[in-house]
């Protein structure tokens, strides 16, 4: 079974904290992925890479970095934490078939991230 | 910007009904469809993925795709309580190499 696990499973933070969120995949998967997810906006991509120290913005990387140093761990890092950075953060994984759009993604267990 | 639909719900479905939920998706060469369950406050796990037109069976659950129409949908067949969370429809295309989510269908099962 794929494993992805997240280091916590709720966080309280203060405006302006520098806050790190891991995430560790246990399948050998290259392709891995941070989303935040909020009511009435689903899910939105923030950062993914599909190898060691290989990154990409998503579609709402502002405020947020990523850092892959090993292939199983990819981690997200809010520089400023601030308030409406209050959301579900989800890091998911896969493994390459041939393109990302057809890799079937699994998700660990995500953070609540409340920023006050 | 290429979009996933959905009906946000709540759809409610008597217990040992068919659950019937929908996903219209814009982007006509999207090639890849995924269904995920997700409880609440509880992260998306994968039900089934569907590549080609048609349907697919997986116990109570039935994915069917229609491409020309640019439609998936997921059927549940015997709808217990259980079944009640919100349903994720996902797209692939690779003209960009991305999975698209559509914002999820409630779905109640009532007892």
């Amino acid at each position: 079974d794929v494993k992805v696990t997240q280091s916590s499973r709720y966080l309280v933070k203060r405006t302006g904290e520098k806050v790190f969120l891991e995430c560790v995949q246990d399948m050998d998967h290259e392709n891995m992925f941070w989303y935040r997810q909020d009511p009435g906006l689903g899910l939105r991509l923030i950062y993914f890479s599909y190898d060691v120290k290989m990154k990409e913005k998503g579609d709402i990387p502002e405020g947020y970095s990523v850092s892959r140093e090993k292939k199983e761990r990819f981690s997200l890092i809010l520089e400023s934490a601030s308030t409406n950075q209050t959301s579900m953060y989800l890091c998911a994984s896969s493994f390459p078939t041939g393109s990302p759009s057809t890799d079937t993604q699994y998700f660990g267990p995500g953070t609540r991230l409340t920023v006050l | 910007q290429k979009e996933v639909e959905q009906n946000s719900g709540p759809l409610s479905v008597p217990e040992g009904a068919i659950a019937s939920l929908n996903c219209t998706y814009s982007d006509r060469v999207s090639q890849s469809f995924f269904w995920y369950r997700q409880y609440s406050g509880k992260s998306p796990e994968l039900i089934m993925s569907i590549y080609s037109n048609g349907d697919k069976e997986d116990g109570r659950f039935t994915a069917q795709l229609n491409k020309a129409s640019q439609y998936v949908s997921l059927l549940i067949r015997d709808s217990q309580p259980s079944d009640s969370a919100t349903y994720l429809c996902a797209v692939g295309t690779n003209r960009d190499d991305k999975i698209i989510f559509g914002k999820g269908t409630r779905l109640h099962i009532l007892p």
